[in-house]
Parts: structure tokens; C-alpha cells; sequence
């Protein structure tokens, strides 16, 4: 199985700050990147697919990089509603993983 | 409106069995994939196994193949995921959702909100 390493695994920001959080594959996984975000209580949503492709309906300050192995999701003016976990995922290989996860909190 | 509601959720004792049902709505099930993704108390998502539009093909994860059965009803817009020989580790929310072509996904675009599984005796 291809493993999902996320980095860091939590981290603290203000509303209006860019944030950047990582996904390393284990191995290369071409663009097979997906990023979902997961406020308590919910779940997960679909926020870009493809390493860059926004799903409709999300903000334009989110952005996604990356292929490989490494992948970078991007968030800009963080506003209170991105405060959330944030997970990739890689569908280049069955089965499917997940990375671990990041936290996002309100600093 | 796309809509996932799974039920059949609850309390099992390990070596208990369950089925979960996925009930769909606003999209024509039997073009797309569907998939259980299944997140443990306070921890992280894991795959757990993904169906073909025509139910022909299936995958799990290894940590439940030979215990969970995937399959689907497309005449009631329905997917399942029968489970047997439950452990503790299989406490998890137990979550549906609709792939994005009719055999693989390479994304999830659409989740339900989850039936929870408890094992514990």
C-alpha cells in the first residue's frame, strides 16, 4: 500500500494568514492527489482533486501543487470557517490511502 | 441534491455481525462507484472497501477482506456493507460515498454523514 505522510500534524494560524500543509507519497502517485477538509461533527468535503482542480463551490483561496510525491495544499486569507482537519488522499493505487491528517486551530 | 443516509449502525459484541445500508438520492446510483470509508473515535479516515456501478467488481482493505461483504441494490438506489466477525478495532463511523465514474474514483465527491459501529461487549 502507498503510504501518506502529512506534515506537520497540526499547527496554529490567525484569520488572514497563508497557510501550507504538505502530503508525501511513499511513491510516485503522478497527480492522483485529493484533498478533503473535515470540520468536527461532519463530514469530510471535497476541496481539490487532481493535485490542483478546485471541487465547485470551493474558495479560490485554496490551492493544491504537487506531483509524485510531493504535494502541497495551500490556503490564503485563512478565514474562521477553514479551521478544520485537513486531509490528501491518493487514488493512484488500490486501496486508496488517506494521510494522516492536519488540525488547524485558531491561534 | 445529492443525499447519502447509511443506518444499521449500533452496539454489536465482537464476533457479532451487522449490515449497514446506504440509502442515495439525486443522482443516478447505478452510473458510479460507491465506497465505506470508516474513521475510528478521534483518529483519522480509512478506506475500507469500493463496489462497481453493476456491483461486478469489488475491493477491500486488507483489514477486512474475508470479514465485509460490499454490494449494491441499484433498483433501490441502495448500497451495502455486511459485516461479521467484529472487533474492537472495527469501532468506527461508518461512512458512504458516491464515487465519480462507473468502475474507479479517483476522487469522493459526495459523503453521508456516517452510522456508527460500536464493538464492545
Amino acid at each position: 500500500d502507498i503510504q501518506m505522510t502529512q506534515s506537520p500534524s497540526s499547527l496554529s494560524a490567525s484569520v488572514g494568514d497563508r497557510v501550507t500543509i504538505t502530503c508525501r507519497a511513499s511513491q510516485s502517485i503522478s497527480t492522483y492527489l485529493n484533498w478533503y477538509q473535515q470540520k468536527p461533527g461532519q463530514a469530510p468535503k471535497l476541496l481539490i482533486y487532481r493535485t490542483s482542480s478546485l471541487q465547485s463551490g470551493v474558495p479560490s483561496r485554496f490551492s493544491g501543487s504537487g506531483s509524485g510525491t510531493d504535494f502541497t495544499l495551500t490556503m490564503s486569507n485563512l478565514q474562521p470557517g477553514d479551521f478544520a482537519t485537513y486531509y490528501c488522499q491518493q487514488t493512484y493505487s488500490i486501496p486508496p490511502t488517506f494521510g494522516g491528517g492536519t488540525k488547524v486551530e485558531i491561534k | 441534491e445529492v443525499q447519502l443516509v447509511e443506518s444499521g449502525g449500533g452496539l454489536v459484541q465482537p464476533g457479532g455481525s451487522l449490515r449497514l445500508s446506504c440509502s442515495a438520492s439525486g443522482f443516478t446510483f447505478s452510473n458510479y462507484a460507491m465506497h465505506w470509508v470508516r474513521q475510528a473515535p478521534g483518529r483519522g479516515l480509512e478506506y475500507v472497501s469500493s463496489i462497481s456501478s453493476n456491483g461486478g467488481t469489488t475491493y477491500y482493505a486488507d483489514s477486512v477482506k474475508d470479514k465485509f461483504t460490499i454490494s449494491r441494490d441499484n433498483s433501490k438506489h441502495t448500497l451495502y456493507l455486511q459485516m461479521s466477525s467484529l472487533r474492537a478495532e472495527d469501532t468506527a463511523l461508518y461512512y458512504c460515498v458516491k464515487g465519480t465514474y462507473d468502475f474507479w474514483s479517483p476522487y469522493y465527491d459526495y459523503w453521508g454523514q456516517g452510522t456508527l459501529v460500536t464493538v464492545s461487549s
